[in-house]
């Protein structure tokens, strides 16, 4: 399958710094990406679309100033959480769609924030 | 966000018993995937459905698109110690783009 690279995989920050997550789709074009929010032992949660040279469409609930995305090209898409709180703190996965193999999504291996 | 009703929410089975889950919602979809997760990491894509009344294979697992767009099964044949994992749905709504994820099963299988 399609391959998408996420990076880091863990990082551990202060209270107050952003933090920027980086989604790489490495062997297709991803004319839309996701991100999502996982809480452990829960589903994930949708967050924002993102889609490649036009604004992210974020879900009710998701502050946009807080989690910033940019998907600049069609391989990459960027989630900042800025000023990141311990309340912040979760695992968030970007996935890509893949539109030469019938709409499929893959999933990058995830980021576990953790805020001190 | 869509909510997706995944039951049941966990499993216990022994190995090389046969094992089924499914997935509703009140609205109707155009796509339902089914994934496995690993602690700490990535879902994996294991079956994609894009027809009602499809049925696919991908070796020991089959998983059908419900005749009413609103629902999807997984199954999984003889299963194995390696089975063991977090299964979910996810399903693309008929207006929308975005994907929308069921609840979870968790799959333990006892040697």
């Amino acid at each position: 399958g399609a391959v998408v690279s996420q990076h880091p995989s863990r990082v551990i920050c202060k209270s107050g710094t952003s933090v920027k997550i980086e989604c790489r789709s490495l062997d297709f074009q991803a004319t839309t990406m996701f991100w999502y929010r996982q809480f452990p032992k829960q589903s994930l949660m949708l967050m924002a679309t993102s889609n490649e040279g036009s604004k992210a469409t974020y879900e009710q609930g998701v502050e946009k100033d807080k989690f910033l995305i940019n998907h600049a090209s069609l391989t990459l898409s960027t989630l900042t959480v800025t000023s990141a709180h311990p309340e912040d703190s979760s695992f968030y996965i970007c996935s890509a769609r893949d539109r030469a193999t019938n709409e499929k999504l893959f999933f990058g291996s995830g980021t576990q924030l953790s805020v001190l | 966000g869509q909510q997706l009703n995944q039951s049941p929410q966990s499993m216990f089975i022994q190995e090389g018993e046969d094992v089924s889950m499914n997935c509703t919602s009140s609205s109707i979809f155009n796509t339902w995937l089914w994934y496995k997760q690993d602690p700490g990491e990535g879902p994996v894509l294991l079956i994609a459905l894009y027809k009602a009344g499809e049925l696919t294979s991908n070796g020991r697992l089959t998983a059908q698109f419900g005749i009413t767009r609103k629902d999807s099964f997984l199954n999984i044949s003889a299963s194995i110690p390696s089975d063991v994992g977090i299964y979910f749905c996810a399903g693309q709504l008929v207006y929308g783009n975005q994907f929308y994820f069921g609840t979870g099963t968790s799959l333990t299988v006892i040697p």
